[in-house]
């Protein structure tokens, strides 16, 4: 199994162009989540999903947009980039009612 | 807000040192808690979990944590690092009232830097 897998891994974009990073899991997992990690500030939620076509704002939403179309697929939408985007992008998966979550290997994102 | 604090944002130690690190979460209620691990360039691997009895959980690697209902604490804890043990390491506590979302809180982080 792959577990959690993240696609691109790095990632470079000028302010204002659109990007959409995907996660995979091919664990049957009900839930998915979508985290940025910057120094000093742990992970932060951005969005999550506790099924299929069902999609919910985080702790930091804005600028972001989600979509689950496929149970195993998740995928993170930026619009319009702005630098304070940048950031490590991680993704990760739980079993339904569960709290122990599987992350991805994560997306270094640039916007310049 | 919930939050988790850790208070190390930054330990340096000598291989053969103790570790200890402080975790504190604000959450009164029941609480699931976790002891994440990231090594340089890696994503987030578990280390251990407490869900409830034994307040004292062994992981992997051994380290272990203690979980003091009554100082809201889950400290985690190793007898000897090893230089291998250089990573981040990243508390964290289920959201009150996320029984059916799985949502969890992490707190800020702490970079244990083992110098052979």
């Amino acid at each position: 199994n792959a577990g959690v897998t993240q696609t691109p891994k790095f990632r470079v974009l000028k302010t204002g162009q659109s990007m959409t990073l995907l996660c995979a899991q091919d664990m049957n997992h009900e839930y998915m989540y979508w985290y940025r990690q910057d120094p000093g500030m742990g992970l932060r939620l951005i969005h999550y999903s506790v099924g299929e076509g069902t999609t919910a704002k985080g702790e930091v939403p804005d600028g972001y947009n989600v979509s689950r179309l496929k149970k195993q697929n998740f995928l993170l939408g930026l619009e319009s980039a702005a630098p304070s985007q940048t950031s490590v992008y991680f993704c990760a998966s739980s079993f339904f009612r569960s709290y122990e979550q599987y992350f991805g290997p994560g997306t270094r994102l640039t916007v310049t | 807000a919930q939050s988790v604090s850790q208070h190390n944002h930054h330990v340096i130690l000598s291989e053969a040192a103790s570790l200890e690190l402080g975790c504190n979460y604000s959450y009164g209620g029941t609480v699931n808690l976790f002891w994440y691990v990231q090594y340089p360039g890696q994503h987030l691997q578990l280390l251990l979990k407490y869900f409830s009895g034994d307040p004292l959980v062994k992981g992997i690697k051994g380290f272990e944590a203690e979980f003091i209902k009554s100082k809201f604490s889950f400290n985690l804890r190793k007898p000897s690092v090893q230089w291998s043990d250089t990573a981040e390491y990243f508390c964290a506590v289920n959201a009150p009232g996320s029984s059916n979302t799985g949502k969890l809180i992490f707190g800020q982080g702490t970079t244990l830097q083992v110098k052979p």
